[in-house]
């Protein structure tokens, strides 16, 4: 299994733009989240997803929308990048019998100029 | 959800046992708590995971005192590579909200 796969790894992007961060998992985990790192702070939730079709919001969710079409995608999409989202994002996976056991992805360090 | 307190720093030295002790008042019946350490430039790995008492498995130890109001993470002899972030969380087994984190606690370990 490759576990939880993030791509791109690094990306620069210009206020304004938009883009989609990139998560899946081939765990069959019905649980995914995603979740935002400023430096030297802890993890912030975004959105996350009990299973297909259903997203909810996580802690921090303004500027940021999820979908969650099959059980192995979980992309994040990013409207209008501003620079205050500068940070790196990390998406996780969980088994629904063992929710609190998520397995991170290595991250996508995102600067926004 | 249930809120969690941890020390925002600790250091130690290598081979010794630390101790990381985390707080949660409001941790309800269903609740259970579960640790992560987090290395620079990587997502959060599992630890231990425990709903009550003591539990042990290759890296860590648990203790959850009968009131489970809190909660400590063992480490014992720990070397310079445990040098990381250890975050606590209380959250329900099978529940379908939120898994949120805190501020964690930055383990700094000397020779």
């Amino acid at each position: 299994n490759a576990g939880v796969t993030q791509t791109p790894k690094f990306q620069v992007l210009k206020t304004g733009q938009s883009m989609t961060l990139q998560c899946a998992q081939d765990m069959n985990h019905e649980y995914m989240s995603w979740y935002r790192q400023d430096p030297g702070m802890g993890l912030r939730l975004i959105h996350y997803s009990v299973g297909a079709g259903i997203t909810d919001q996580g802690e921090v969710p303004n500027g940021y929308n999820v979908s969650r079409s099959t059980t192995e995608d979980f992309p994040l999409r990013l409207l209008s990048a501003a620079p205050s989202q500068t940070s790196v994002y990390f998406c996780a996976s969980t088994p629904r019998s063992a929710y609190n056991e998520q397995f991170f992805g290595p991250g996508t360090r995102l600067t926004v100029l | 959800l249930a809120k969690t307190t941890q020390p925002i720093s600790m250091d130690s030295y290598e081979g010794q046992e630390v101790n990381i002790t985390c707080s949660h008042n409001n941790i309800a019946t269903n609740d259970y708590i579960t640790w992560y350490q987090q290395f620079p430039s990587q997502g959060p790995r599992f630890i231990i995971q425990g709903y009550k008492t003591k539990v042990t498995n290759e890296v860590a130890s648990l203790f959850i005192p009968a009131d489970r109001k809190s909660s400590t993470l063992s480490l014992p002899r720990v070397s310079l590579s445990d040098t990381a972030v250890y975050y606590c969380l209380v959250g329900g087994y099978s529940s379908a909200s939120k898994i949120i984190f805190g501020s964690g606690t930055r383990l700094s370990i000397r020779p």
